[in-house]
């Protein structure tokens, strides 16, 4: 079965600095990859996905994230954190042929100073 | 285009009740998902259905169960609720032919749940 780590619980950051969020995954194949962003008291937003070709890829919001195959990472970045970035981020995985049954690692609080 | 719609947003239930959790998806979303999101267990799959039959299920006991109508939307149901289904319960839609692949999920805002 797959699974997703997420290594830092919390991570504080100030404002317009580089930000990388770390993500594991284990799993036999390459699976798709996704990295979601959760506000206090809303769902989760989608902020990119991989699914093959090209490694790194761009999201919404100034995201950006490389998947490296040898490393089995999916890390999240962004060039110059803003105050609205702070959230929760979560990294997750799906498979072939499983639907939209996603695999979540635990998550990565991101404070943002000021 | 409305987003996902889960009601009600609050609930508090006492241990031995059961409680109905209601989704509705984007419009011309087929897929609806439910997952649980608690402190110690992180965000977990419960169940999906497609067409109004269940495509996949988590690893949840006989509790838990799910079912979705013809038009789209879904309901959860939990029985016999216990203290550690607290939680925040998360509807995700997508349009849901291909899987995960080929149509992103949307989330909508949760049903807090409170067992006491």
């Amino acid at each position: 079965a797959q699974s997703v780590t997420q290594p830092d619980i919390h991570i504080t950051v100030s404002e317009g600095a580089s930000l990388e969020l770390r993500c594991n995954y284990s799993y036999g194949a390459t699976p798709y990859l996704f990295w979601y962003v959760q506000s206090p008291g809303q769902g989760l937003q989608l902020l990119l996905k991989y699914f093959s070709g090209d490694t790194l890829v761009q999201g919404i919001k100034g995201f950006e994230a490389e998947f490296k195959r040898s490393q089995s990472s999916f890390n999240l970045r962004k060039p110059s954190v803003h105050w609205s970035d702070a959230a929760e981020y979560f990294c997750a995985v799906a498979v072939p042929n499983a639907g939209n049954m996603l695999t979540f690692g635990g998550g990565t609080r991101l404070m943002v100073k000021p | 285009k409305a987003g996902v719609t889960q009601t009600p947003r609050y609930l508090i239930k006492t241990r031995g009740q059961q409680v109905t959790l209601s989704c509705s998806p984007i419009s011309g979303h087929r897929s609806v998902s439910w997952y649980q999101q608690t402190p110690g267990q992180g965000l977990q799959f419960l169940f999906e259905y497609f067409s109004e039959t269940q495509r996949n299920k988590g690893n949840f006991p006989g509790r838990f169960s799910g079912r979705q109508f013809s038009n789209s939307r879904s309901e959860m149901n939990v029985s016999t609720l216990e203290l550690g289904d607290s939680a925040l319960y998360l509807c995700a839609s997508s349009l849901g032919g291909g899987g995960a692949r080929n149509s992103p999920l949307h989330f909508g805002n949760g049903t807090r749940l409170t067992v006491t």
